[in-house]
């Protein structure tokens, strides 16, 4: 199994652009977790999906973020515009509902630095 | 509101010492409580879950175990080697859905040769 894949890994740009980050989940999960990593704040959930409906984007820190899961193998992350305070580590993680495990698998992250 | 905190902060240990990683959760009504690692650079990688009704759960020379009415966990490294060196991570699963995870702030091990 190939795991958890995000892309792009590293994302530099310049405030105000928009950013798209990518990530497709292992097959056969159905649940889907969209994390951010800072010193700072650690890690903190922005939103996840189960079978492709957003369940819970409490954490979405506002209107600049959004996400989205067209299908069960695709999910992106977007920010626009884009401001230096998003400058984080987004993880994303998937995991299999249903099973009373919630076992959670990440992909490497994808490291963003807004200038 | 779960809280998650993780004792010590940083620890650098001998090769082949065992050691002790501790974890406390606020809110004892947990699904479960995960350990992960962390390398620079990398995401997290599972290496133990415990679900809320297990007491221990053991992988090689980990071994961590719950005490879900005090809200704690510790993770046990036997042996430590310097490959061992990383962030560890501590996650609860809790309220209305198990992939909602609370995390630790981390320990970072370093074992040096």
């Amino acid at each position: 199994d190939a795991g958890v894949i995000q892309s792009p890994r590293h994302e530099v740009t310049e405030m105000g652009q928009e950013v798209t980050l990518r990530c497709k989940p292992i097959s056969g999960h159905n649940s889907l977790f969209w994390y951010r990593q800072t010193m700072m704040r650690g890690l903190e959930l922005l939103i996840y999906f189960n079978n492709n409906v957003p369940i819970d984007d409490s954490g979405m820190p506002e209107d600049r973020f959004s996400a989205k899961m067209p299908n069960a193998s695709f999910s992106t992350l977007k920010i626009q515009p884009s401001e230096p305070r998003d400058s984080a580590v987004y993880l994303c993680a998937s995991s299999r509902q249903g099973a009373t495990t919630g076992e959670l698998f990440f992909g490497e992250g994808s490291r963003l630095t807004v200038l | 509101k779960q809280e998650v905190t993780q004792i010590p902060a940083a620890l650098s240990v001998p090769e082949g010492e065992n050691l002790v990683l501790n974890c406390s959760f606020t809110d004892s009504a947990i699904y479960n409580l995960q350990w992960f690692r962390q390398d620079p650079g990398k995401g997290l990688t599972s290496l133990l879950l415990i679900q809320s009704s297990q007491r221990e759960q053991t992988s090689g020379r980990l071994n961590a175990s719950l005490d879900k009415s005090s809200g704690r966990s510790t993770l046990y490294i036997a042996a430590s080697q310097p490959g061992d060196s990383a962030t560890y991570l501590c996650a609860v699963a809790g309220g209305t859905s198990y992939g909602k995870l609370t995390f630790g702030q981390g320990t970072i091990l370093t074992v040096h040769p």
